[in-house]
């Protein structure tokens, strides 16, 4: 397809475990962004990638979130020791990067359940 | 620091009806706003943008939204709501040269027919 595609779009896990979430951008956008959106929240800035590194990683909650981009197109956002708080749907969204406004694109999201 | 205000948490609207979805920012400069549409269990989708140039923008779907910078407003409008319209709102701001967006915390439309 053409738009940015999330694996898996659920995901139950306990509370205590090591979670990934897979992120795969529209092909040729060069920055990546992570957001997490609570219930009944609108969504908030998590971190976002100019190709392969982080240019800001400033909404990242605490150390527990990581998230890399090897390869310059998928990100996988890590959650370590996952916590009933983190519970939410985690959004992907990618942009074409050139300079000037950006318009996002968003992915389906992907919805973590930490019992 | 940005931030967004989006004063209704639900509006109901009768199928037909005109439909005006508030907006407010706080930017000390020139904003990027955006509005997006998201339907249950699905992203975000783009309504429509403002970058710069005609303050009245268009969108899909019909939607329309008019960037008054004296009120630090960006309302959505629509003259005649169709109920494939119900879903959720989000009003965003993002800054020159920024990379995250700020969102609204949404509102919920619904539709009676």
């Amino acid at each position: 397809g053409a738009g940015v595609s999330q694996t898996p779009s659920n995901k139950v896990t306990e509370k205590g475990k090591y979670v990934e979430l897979r992120c795969d951008p529209i092909s040729g956008h060069t920055a990546l962004y992570w957001y997490r959106q609570s219930l009944g929240q609108g969504p908030e800035f998590l971190i976002y990638f100019q190709g392969t590194g982080a240019a800001d990683d400033s909404g990242l909650p605490n150390d527990r979130f990581f998230a890399v981009r090897p390869e310059g197109s998928v990100s996988t956002l890590k959650i370590q020791r996952t916590e009933r708080g983190d519970s939410a749907v985690y959004l992907c969204a990618s942009s074409l990067r050139q300079g000037g406004p950006e318009t996002q694109y968003f992915g389906p999201g992907t919805r973590l359940l930490v019992l | 620091a940005q931030s967004v205000t989006q004063p209704d948490i639900h509006i109901t609207v009768s199928e037909g009806a005109s439909l005006e979805l508030r907006c407010n920012y706080s930017y000390g400069a020139t904003p990027y706003l955006f509005w997006y549409v998201q339907s249950p269990g699905q992203g975000l989708q783009l309504l429509l943008k403002y970058f710069s140039g005609d303050t009245l923008v268009q969108g899909i779907k019909g939607f329309e939204a008019e960037f008054k910078r004296s009120q630090s407003s960006f309302n959505l409008r629509k003259p005649s709501v169709h109920w494939s319209d119900a879903a959720e709102y989000f009003c965003a701001v993002g800054a020159m040269g920024g990379n995250k967006l700020v969102f609204g915390a949404g509102t919920i439309l619904r539709v009676k027919s």
